[in-house]
């Protein structure tokens, strides 16, 4: 089984800044890797497939990047509406698929 | 694109459940689906997988032998069927969709609100 790790798992980053989290996979998944978004009390949200595609009607401001066993997620120009977790998740070789614990950003 | 769980309940150990998902607002018999779990205050776990025409049916090991997953193209529903239930079993279960047709990639497009599981005496 491939076990996703994250980091950090919490941090804290001004509005209109940028942020860059860390996703890393114990054995090489390709680019067989994706980044959702869940907010307190709702469903997760796909941001990114395929390492680095974004998701329909997903802002430029979210950027997917890597191969291989480490992957990030660089959000810029931040904005109070992206405080959420986010989690990546590997679909290479399975089942089973998995996810990393994630991230918990909030906006300052 | 809406998809919306039901059957969430609070049941017994060793009890079993039935959970469905209403789908909607796409063609349904073309999509690969899944069921997605997160229990109170943890992240995501991915227990099952059903292909567009039920050929494939893929399980995590967690639940392999205790749940299984089905789903009526005709009603445009899928189904999670649950047996032995224990109280790690407990959460909130979602039912999504994979992001390309005909395929089982695995990238969850779209995601109901979700259904509580509760496994308590």
């Amino acid at each position: 089984e491939t076990v996703m790790t994250q980091s950090p798992a919490t941090l804290s980053v001004s509005r209109g800044g940028t942020v860059t989290l860390s996703c890393r996979a114990s054995q090489s998944v390709g680019t067989d890797l994706a980044w959702y978004q869940q907010k307190p009390g709702q469903a997760p949200r796909l941001l990114i497939y395929a390492a680095s595609t974004r998701a329909a009607g997903i802002p430029a401001r979210f950027t997917g990047s890597g191969s291989g066993t480490d992957f990030t997620l660089t959000i810029s120009s931040l904005q109070s509406e992206d405080s959420a977790v986010y989690y990546c998740q590997h679909y290479n070789n399975w089942p089973p698929i998995t996810f990393g614990p994630g991230t918990k950003l909030s906006i300052k | 694109v809406q998809l919306v769980e039901s059957g969430g309940a609070l049941v017994k150990p060793g009890g079993s459940l039935r959970l469905s998902c209403e789908a909607s607002g796409f063609n349904f018999n073309i999509y690969s689906m899944n069921w997605v779990r997160q229990a109170p205050g943890k992240g995501l776990e991915w227990i099952a997988t059903i292909g567009y025409n039920s050929v494939h049916k893929y399980y995590a090991d967690s639940v392999k032998g205790r749940f299984t997953v089905s789903r009526d193209n005709a009603v445009n529903s899928l189904f999670l069927e649950m047996n032995g239930l224990k109280a790690d079993d407990t959460a909130m279960y979602f039912c999504t969709r994979d992001r390309p047709s005909y395929s089982l990639v695995a990238e969850f497009d779209s995601w109901g609100p979700g259904t509580l599981v509760t496994v308590s005496s």
